[in-house]
């Protein structure tokens, strides 16, 4: 497909489970982005990468958060001892490059559930 | 911090009618806005950006700075204008990737 895919779309977990969401950038966007989006909010930062590495992980609220980029394409959230507080839409995002005249294009998102 | 602050969680219009979003940010500096737009069951998307100063899907937007604001504008509502916006502001010191989104407002234009 020619947009940014996400897999799961729904992914319901137990308290204290480790999860994983992937993102699939479109072919070619060396940059990539995490955001989170909380019921009635707007997505919030997690994190950006830049080619393989984190160029800016300041969003991410703990370190049970962690992600990956290990070739520069596809993306792996990693969240270990989910909370409740961990429900939410998980957005990803891949740009051309990163710059000021760059557009980053949205997948659909993740929607996280932890019961 | 840097905050952006969308007023209104939801706006009603009738088709035709003038629409308005008002978004305020706090930054004392000079930094880059966007409007993103959410259709119903679709992915969000950049809708239009300050320093194009474009028109898009006959939405406007103009940064002033002295009241540290971006409202969207659009001077006669469509029905497929429905959707939630967020505006959205990027501080030239961060990291390109890091976008600050306000909480959004929902647009519904009825017939």
């Amino acid at each position: 497909g020619a947009g940014v895919s996400q897999t799961p779309s729904n992914k319901v977990t137990e308290k204290g489970k480790y999860v994983e969401l992937r993102c699939d950038p479109i072919s070619g966007h060396t940059a990539l982005y995490w955001y989170r989006q909380s019921l009635g909010q707007g997505p919030e930062f997690l994190i950006y990468f830049q080619g393989t590495g984190a160029a800016d992980d300041s969003g991410l609220p703990n370190d049970r958060f962690f992600a990956v980029r290990p070739e520069g394409s596809v993306s792996t959230l990693k969240i270990q001892r989910t909370e409740r507080g961990d429900s939410a839409v998980y957005l990803c995002a891949s740009s051309l490059s990163a710059g000021q005249n760059t557009e980053a294009f949205f997948g659909q998102g993740t929607r996280l559930t932890v019961v | 911090a840097q905050r952006v602050t969308q007023p209104e969680k939801l706006l009603s219009v009738f088709k035709g009618a003038p629409v308005e979003l008002k978004c305020n940010y706090s930054y004392s500096g000079s930094p880059e806005l966007f409007w993103y737009v959410q259709y119903s069951r679709q992915r969000l998307q950049l809708l239009l950006r300050h320093i194009s100063r474009e028109s898009i899907k006959g939405f406007t937007a103009d940064l002033n700075k002295g009241e540290t604001s971006f409202h969207l504008k659009k001077p006669f509502a469509q029905e497929e204008d429905s959707a939630m916006y967020y505006c959205a502001l990027r501080v030239p010191t961060d990291s390109w990737g890091k976008l600050q989104f306000g909480a959004g407002t929902q647009v519904v234009v009825t017939p």
